[in-house]
């Protein structure tokens, strides 16, 4: 079945530095890709649904210019955190919108910026 | 505007006994799709089931099913004979049209289940 691959699962970082997350669609060509984030014991929150070679639409509240979403080729999908703070601790999620209308999540990343 | 709720936050059950996990919704489009997902402590997103707005059946997938009103705007998952390892947390979550997986999917809050030997 489709997978994909998210990576890293775990990432440390310091405080002000950048933080990149991939998404890779290993055997199918993921057309949209959306952005979840989840914090200790709530729900996923969409963050932006990016398209193969568009810019991403982002939900109301999420800071563009600090989750920078890339979409530039039908199987990579990334998400820079940049300027990270520890109010962005949280676990990213990436999710693959398939034509039979399913999604296939990526096994998400934990960020912890300290 | 909150458009799926879930209103357990946590729920427990006996081993092999059965669990009405609620959720409801709010849409006016009359094409919507209906998704619950278990999460494990590990974070991985687990499908279990799906509905569609115009499916005439309520789903069905081994120990799932899920109880679909439309009417009532509704569609809570049933596990059947619940076992240690369905313990995590379930979220149902809504796709407004269609237009194959293109729409963006929104989650509720959340139950978390807990089943005991």
């Amino acid at each position: 079945g489709a997978v994909v691959s998210q990576h890293p699962s775990w990432v440390i970082c310091k405080s002000g530095t950048s933080v990149k997350i991939e998404c890779r669609s290993l055997d199918f060509q993921a057309t949209t890709m959306f952005w979840y984030r989840q914090f200790p014991k709530q729900s996923l929150m969409l963050m932006a649904t990016s398209n193969e070679g568009s810019k991403a639409t982002y939900e109301q509240g999420v800071e563009k210019d600090k989750f920078l979403i890339n979409h530039a080729s039908l199987t990579l999908s990334t998400l820079t955190v940049t300027s990270a703070h520890p109010e962005d601790s949280s676990f990213y999620i990436c999710s693959a919108g398939a034509e039979n209308g399913g999604y296939t999540f990526g096994s998400g990343t934990r960020l912890t910026v300290v | 505007a909150q458009k799926i709720t879930q209103t357990q936050p946590g729920m427990f059950v006996q081993e092999k006994e059965a669990v009405t996990l609620d959720c409801t919704y709010d849409t006016s489009d009359p094409s919507y799709g209906l998704f619950w997902y278990k999460q494990p402590s590990s974070g991985e997103m687990i499908f279990l089931i799906y509905q569609g707005s115009y499916d005439q059946q309520n789903a069905t997938e081994g120990r799932y099913s899920l109880n679909f009103q439309k009417a009532r705007k509704s569609a809570n998952l049933v596990i059947s004979a619940s076992q240690l390892g369905d313990s995590a947390m379930y979220f149902c979550a809504m796709r407004e049209g269609f237009s194959g997986g293109y729409n963006k999917l929104i989650f509720g809050a959340g139950t978390r289940l807990a089943v005991h030997p």
